[in-house]
């Protein structure tokens, strides 16, 4: 079975560009996690979706973030403007209905110069 | 503010021996624990779950619960070298988004 796929692995651009993060979730799974880790803060949830539908996006440091969940199996964080803060990797999981384990995706190495 | 503890490290084990990582929850009321390992540059991996109290044993895994004391342990059997990595306890306080902890940097001496 193929895991959380995310796009792409890794991602250099100038502050104050346009940065789209992408994640296809494991098929059939209910819930989508967006996180970013950093060595100082570690491993930060940002948003989660439950059916598609964002549930809680209090991790969402600015309103320069911003996530949708279109359909079932693809979901995008965006950041704009990005600044060099944002640099971190960014990681998407996914888990089935239930007390079920999270499944992460490779992540995407983010570098704002 | 619920919590998920775990010491930092590097805690460091010669080849062979047991190594014993802990993990401290603040909300009683939590439901499953999960441990993952994640090498650097990596992605965290899933190693074990565990939902009740007492031991539950994987290979050379063994995930252990104590809900009264709040905490819940990873003891891995005969390190190897290629166990060195960071181990990240994460909790389910019964929400639907789980706490994860910052991790315990293991060093496993050849």
């Amino acid at each position: 079975d193929a895991g959380v796929i995310q796009s792409p692995r890794h991602e250099v651009t100038e502050m104050g560009q346009e940065v789209t993060l992408r994640c296809k979730p494991i098929s059939g799974h209910d819930y989508l996690f967006w996180y970013r880790q950093t060595m100082m803060r570690g491993l930060e949830l940002l948003i989660y979706f439950n059916n598609n539908v964002p549930i809680d996006d209090s991790g969402m440091p600015e309103d320069r973030f911003s996530a949708k969940m279109p359909n079932a199996s693809f979901s995008t964080l965006k950041i704009q403007p990005s600044e060099p803060r944002d640099s971190a990797v960014y990681f998407c999981a996914s888990r089935a209905q239930g007390d079920q384990p999270q499944h992460f995706g490779d992540g995407t190495r983010l570098s704002i110069l | 503010q619920k919590e998920v503890e775990q010491n930092s490290g590097p805690l460091s084990v010669p080849e062979g021996a047991i190594a014993s990582l802990n993990c401290t929850y603040s909300d009683r009321g939590s439901q499953s624990f999960f441990w993952y390992r994640q090498y650097s540059g990596k992605s965290p991996e899933l190693i074990m779950f565990i939902y009740s109290n007492g031991d539950k044993e994987d290979g050379r895994f063994t995930a252990q619960l104590n809900k009264a004391s709040q905490y819940v342990s990873l003891l891995i059997r005969d390190s190897q070298p290629s166990d060195s990595a960071t181990y990240l306890c994460a909790v389910n306080p019964g929400t639907y988004k789980y706490i994860f902890g910052t991790g315990t940097r293991l060093k496993v001496l050849a």
